[in-house]
């Protein structure tokens, strides 16, 4: 099983829809997650961070189920803006300086059209 | 602004040149940066650990004298592709992890050997 796996997407939906993406762990032992936003051809840039079983700020709501190893993505009311390589994001299995070492899922494509 | 800063942005090399890429903490210290990779259409992959006064660490299948990471001051580590190869090209990020903040990202550098 891969450390962080994500839902491939990609994902086309219109302004105003809501989305969510998922993602499974395999690092029981893992404490806190994190979501970035990459926009193409860009350097990744944090979106969120789950230290417990969830977190919302405004649009966005990050869930964390521990027993299932699962971690969610909602986004309400999706802008174009929104329009953006969603990543998630784990600290690595091996070890390491927890939050600067980072294991990544392949990510998610979204595309907000009009 | 941006707190990790990455030069250069872009750089086109000839096949069998080296390219040195630098990463730099703007306004904190960063004793272990992280050296990351991304070709077209995957997610970020570690490289390898950068860590100040010592030797770097690298991931499995990393050549470690193929890409030669110096770490010589707080705020300063470098990253030398050297005798690159069109399969080199890639898109480099490093980040540094600010103690009790996330992990920081530099704006990446994209490299096309030719």
């Amino acid at each position: 099983r891969k450390e962080v796996e994500q839902d491939p997407g990609p994902f086309n939906v219109p302004e105003g829809a809501t989305v969510a993406f998922n993602c499974t762990y395999s690092n029981s032992a893992s404490q806190s997650f994190f979501w970035y936003r990459q926009d193409c051809r860009k350097e990744p840039k944090l979106l969120m961070s789950v230290y417990s079983s969830g977190n919302e700020d405004g649009r966005f709501t990050a869930q964390l189920n521990r027993a299932s190893q699962y971690i969610s993505l909602l986004i309400r009311d999706s802008k174009l803006s929104d329009s953006a390589t969603y990543l998630c994001v784990a600290p690595r299995a091996s070890g390491g300086t927890s939050y600067g070492k980072l294991t990544f899922g392949q990510g998610t494509i979204l595309t907000v059209h009009p | 602004g941006a707190v990790v800063s990455q030069h250069p942005s872009r750089v086109i090399c000839k096949s069998g040149t080296s390219v040195k890429i630098e990463c730099r903490s703007l306004d904190f210290q960063a004793t272990t940066m992280f050296w990351y990779r991304q070709f077209p259409k995957q997610s970020l992959m570690l490289m390898a650990t950068s860590n100040e006064g010592s030797k770097a660490t690298y991931e499995q299948g990393v050549e470690k004298d193929k890409f030669l990471i110096n770490h010589a001051s707080l705020t300063l580590s470098t990253l030398t592709v050297t005798s690159a190869h069109p399969e080199d090209s890639s898109f480099y990020i490093c980040s540094a992890f600010r103690t009790g903040r996330e992990a920081f990202f530099g704006q990446g550098t994209r490299l096309t050997v030719v």
